[in-house]
């Protein structure tokens, strides 16, 4: 069972990047890594995921280490509006064809400006 | 993108009543869809996976009887709170998934009080 491990809050200037840093030591080969962040009392928003590679979008870019035990979620220019808790989950397989995202605890990260 | 709507978004209910909560895919079809329940300042707590004509399976210590998921079709699965109590007040979210390879994309969530 894949956990992941996140500082419990962050704090970041606007304007400047937020990094947010993930453990999943305990990953195994084709787990991916999955961020959300949820906005309070909102459904989690999705923001990025990866197997192996960094991946990059309109939101944030993901870097995972070459031994993929742990992951770094950047949001490149933090606005006001990106503070939220930011979680990182590793999707793990339950069985047959299916997946679940279990969730942790995250990362509240604030952006003061 | 793709979307999940849930509704209703709020609901109050009486001690000993059932609420339905519905999930549905706008724009995709759902094989698995998921139903998490979260209480103030705490986590999101993953309570079943249900997958479309077939029984959801539950995690342990949520109770199947008192929380029943229908999934009867690829856009929509149903939460159905049976005799519901103050103690199940609570956020619930529904979650879908489109395939392996991509996201899974959430609802709004109902935001559940009994009174």
């Amino acid at each position: 069972d894949a956990k992941t491990t996140q500082p419990p809050s962050m704090d970041c200037a606007e304007g400047r990047a937020a990094n947010l840093p993930c453990n999943h030591s305990t990953i195994s080969g084709n787990e991916y890594v999955y961020w959300y962040r949820q906005i309070h009392s909102q459904g989690p928003q999705y923001i990025i995921h990866g197997l192996k590679n960094n991946e990059t979008n309109e939101m944030a870019s993901l870097i995972i280490t070459e031994d993929r035990k742990s992951s770094t979620l950047i949001l490149p220019h933090a606005t006001l509006r990106d503070t939220a808790v930011y979680y990182c989950i590793v999707r793990r397989y339950s069985g047959g064809s299916n997946y679940k995202l279990t969730f942790g605890k995250g990362t509240l990260l604030t952006v003061n400006p | 993108g793709a979307v999940v709507s849930q509704h209703p978004s709020r609901v109050i209910c009486k001690s000993g009543t059932s609420v339905k909560i519905e999930c549905r895919s706008l724009d995709f079809q759902a094989t698995t869809m998921f139903w998490y329940r979260q209480f103030p300042k705490q986590s999101l707590m993953l309570m079943a996976t249900s997958n479309e004509g077939s029984k959801a399976t539950y995690e342990q210590g949520v109770e199947k009887d008192k929380f029943l998921i229908n999934h009867a079709s690829l856009t929509l699965s149903t939460l159905t709170v049976t005799s519901a109590h103050p103690e199940d007040s609570s956020f619930y979210i529904c979650s879908a998934g489109q395939g392996e390879e991509s996201g899974y994309t959430f609802g709004s969530g109902t935001r559940l009080t009994v009174v």
